[in-house]
C-alpha cells in the first residue's frame, strides 16, 4: 500500500522568501503524485501533478515541485512568497489509475509573515 | 464549465438522524469520489463510483453509511443515524472518463461541512 508523509505540519516564512513543503511519499510502483491547496472553508484546488513525463513540473501560482525517485520525493516549492500564499497544503499519491483512490498526506499549514 | 458542485455546504443533525450529502460532478466526467476529512487531518477516501457502479469502497465504514451515482441526477452519500464521530467535511470530487486526459486526474468540491450535535 501506499503512504504519504509531510514533514512539518506548520512552515511559516516571511513574505518574499522561499517556501519549501516537504512529502515524501511511498509505493511499490511508479507513482502519481499531486499537491493540493485548501484555503479555510473550501475545497481543494489542483497545484500540480507528477505523471511519469518530466520530473519537474510546474504549476500554478509559480509552484514547482520535482520529483525524485531516489528520495521518494516530491517537495513543493516556490521562490517568493506572497500573504496569499497562506492556506493548508496537500500531498497526495495515486498508484493504480484502475482503483484510482488518492492517499493524503495529512497536510502542511503554511503561514507568511509581512 | 462549472466545477464539482456540492450541496448543501454545511449540515447539521441530531445523534441518530440521517444526512444525504449531493454531489453533482464536472460537466463530461463520469467518475465520482468521496472523501471524509476530520478535523486537523488530511482526506480519506471513502468510495470510488461511476454512473450506477460502486468501483471501490475500501474506504467506507461498514455501517451506515451508503453510496450511489444513479444514471440520472446527483451521487448522494447517506449516512444513517449520525453519531458525533460523523462531523467532518466530507468532499466530492469527480474526474473524466478513462482514456480521456487527464483520467487520473480529480478535481474537488468546495465540500460539506457536517456537524452532528
Amino acid at each position: 500500500a501506499q503512504s504519504v508523509t509531510q514533514l512539518g505540519s506548520h512552515v511559516s516564512v516571511s513574505e518574499g522568501a522561499l517556501v519549501l513543503l516537504r512529502c515524501n511519499y511511498s509505493s511499490s510502483v511508479p507513482p502519481y503524485l499531486f499537491w493540493y491547496v485548501q484555503y479555510p472553508n473550501q475545497g481543494l484546488q489542483l497545484l500540480l501533478k507528477y505523471t511519469s513525463a518530466a520530473t519537474l513540473v510546474k504549476g500554478i501560482n509559480d509552484f514547482e515541485a520535482e520529483f525524485k525517485k531516489s528520495e521518494t520525493s516530491f517537495h513543493l516549492t516556490k521562490p517568493s512568497a506572497h500573504m496569499s500564499d497562506a492556506a493548508e497544503y496537500f500531498c497526495a499519491v495515486c498508484v493504480d489509475t484502475g482503483r484510482r483512490a488518492l492517499t493524503f498526506g495529512s497536510g502542511t499549514r503554511l503561514q507568511v509573515q509581512p | 464549465n462549472a466545477g464539482v458542485m456540492q450541496n448543501p455546504r454545511h449540515l447539521v443533525r441530531r445523534r441518530g438522524q440521517e444526512a444525504r450529502l449531493r454531489c453533482s460532478p464536472m460537466k463530461g466526467h463520469s467518475h465520482v469520489y468521496w472523501y471524509r476529512q476530520l478535523p486537523e487531518e488530511g482526506l480519506k477516501f471513502m468510495v470510488y463510483l461511476q454512473k450506477e457502479n460502486i468501483i471501490d469502497e475500501s474506504g467506507m465504514p461498514k455501517e451506515r453509511f451508503s453510496a450511489e451515482f444513479p444514471k440520472e441526477g446527483p451521487s448522494i452519500l447517506r449516512i444513517q443515524q449520525v453519531v458525533r464521530g460523523d462531523s467532518a467535511a466530507y468532499f466530492c470530487a469527480s474526474s473524466p472518463p478513462t482514456g480521456q486526459g487527464l483520467s487520473e486526474t480529480q478535481y474537488f468540491g468546495p465540500g460539506t461541512r457536517l456537524l452532528v450535535l
